[in-house]
This record gives C-alpha cells, structure tokens and sequence, in this order.
C-alpha cells in the first residue's frame, strides 16, 4: 500500500505571495491533518479534515486554508505569505479520526524569502 | 493546549551507551504516542502506551508511561547509529483528535 505522499517536496516564494500544497492520504484513509513543523515551536497542529469536513482547526490565522476532496486528497493554502511561514508542512492520513493511527508524509519545506 | 515537554533537548553518544528521554507534562492524557523523524522525511510512529504504568518494548527500546498518565520515558540499550533521528512524543489534544507534540530530543549515535 502506498504511504503517504506531498507535493512538491521543496518550495521557494516570496513574501506576500499565495502557496498551495497538495497531499494524497493513504488509500482508504479518510481523516487527514496537517501539521507545521519549524525549530522554534516543534509541530503544531494546523486543521483536520474528515469526509470532506473540517473537524478541528489548530491556533493559526486565516491565512491558513485548507479543504479535501471526495476522494480524501486535501490541500492547504497559505495567503500572504511571510518570512515566518517558513516551515515543513506535514501532512498525516488516518482511517478515521478519534484516535486513530496517524501515517505521515514527507513534508512540503516551504522557503519564504 | 497541553503542553509536553522533552528532554534533553539534544543529545550526543557513542555507540553502544544506553540513554533515556522524557516527555512531561503537567496535563493527563488518555494516550501517549512516541515518533521518531529521520532528516527529510516524516516522523514514523514507534508506539502508543494508553494504560498509566505500562511498559512496552520494541527490541532495543522501553518505552513507559507514567502511572498518572502525564509522563513518559524512552529507554534505549546499546545505541547504534541507525538510532540517530529526532524523538518526539505527541499526546491526544483536548478539541478532537488533534495531536499535542512535544518539540523532541535530537539524538546523535556515532560509530
């Protein structure tokens, strides 16, 4: 079975611009949650969607987006971007939410300059 | 948030040591999950302790959770490279399933 995959794996922007990353979940998986990750602050939790859903959303502005399709692909969306957005965004896939196993992907490593 | 906090924050062995790291928190939680993260990639799941006082093993790794369940330690015997990565523990957030991770110790083994 294939895990988990983000693309692109490496992206450079510049400030005030918009970015989009994509991630495929595992096949079947229904839940995805993404995280960022930065020296500073470790992983911190962004939002979760479930059956196309939001179900929770962590403490980040609204500039950060997401959504997820009918066939569990979820992308996220920054807008207006800035130096400290700078991050490996993660992006993990779960059967179901409420405990389940979580499987992450690679990452996105975003570069704002 | 629940917070988790890890320690040491960094640590540097050689080869065959044994070492131990700690996830604290102040905050109980129904499960405990510990991941380790290799450069590049995601973190990769190594176990889940959900009852207070349970020890699980995983060949060369301990990992036990405390009995009040705000706490938990992972024990590695006769290090080897292959072990170098980061260590994070993640705990069951309060809003939903959203993980609270703690920031991770960084383990170095050297030949």
């Amino acid at each position: 079975k294939a895990g988990v995959t983000q693309t692109p794996r490496y992206l450079i922007k510049t400030r005030g611009q918009q970015v989009t990353l994509s991630c495929s979940p595992i096949s079947g998986h229904r839940s995805v949650s993404w995280y960022q990750q930065t020296p500073g602050q470790g992983l911190q939790f962004l939002f979760e969607y479930f059956s196309e859903t939001q179900r929770n959303k962590g403490n980040f502005p609204g500039r950060f987006s997401g959504r997820q399709f009918s066939n569990s692909r979820s992308e996220m969306n920054v807008s207006t971007l800035e130096l400290g957005d700078s991050a490996l965004y993660l992006c993990a896939s779960s059967f179901d939410s409420g405990g389940d196993t979580q499987y992450f992907g690679p990452g996105t490593r975003l570069t704002v300059l | 948030t629940q917070l988790l906090e890890q320690s040491p924050q960094f640590l540097s062995i050689q080869e065959g040591e044994n070492l131990t790291v700690y996830c604290n928190s102040s905050s109980v939680f129904s499960s405990l999950q510990w991941y380790r993260q290799e450069p590049g990639e995601g973190p990769v799941l190594l176990v889940t302790v959900v009852t207070g006082g349970e020890v699980k093993k995983l060949k060369r790794l301990t990992f036990q959770f405390g009995d009040a369940r705000k706490d938990s330690s992972l024990h590695i015997t006769a290090a080897q490279p292959g072990d170098t990565g980061l260590y994070l523990c993640a705990g069951d957030g309060n809003s939903g399933y959203a993980l609270n991770f703690g920031k991770g110790t960084s383990l170095l083994v050297t030949p």
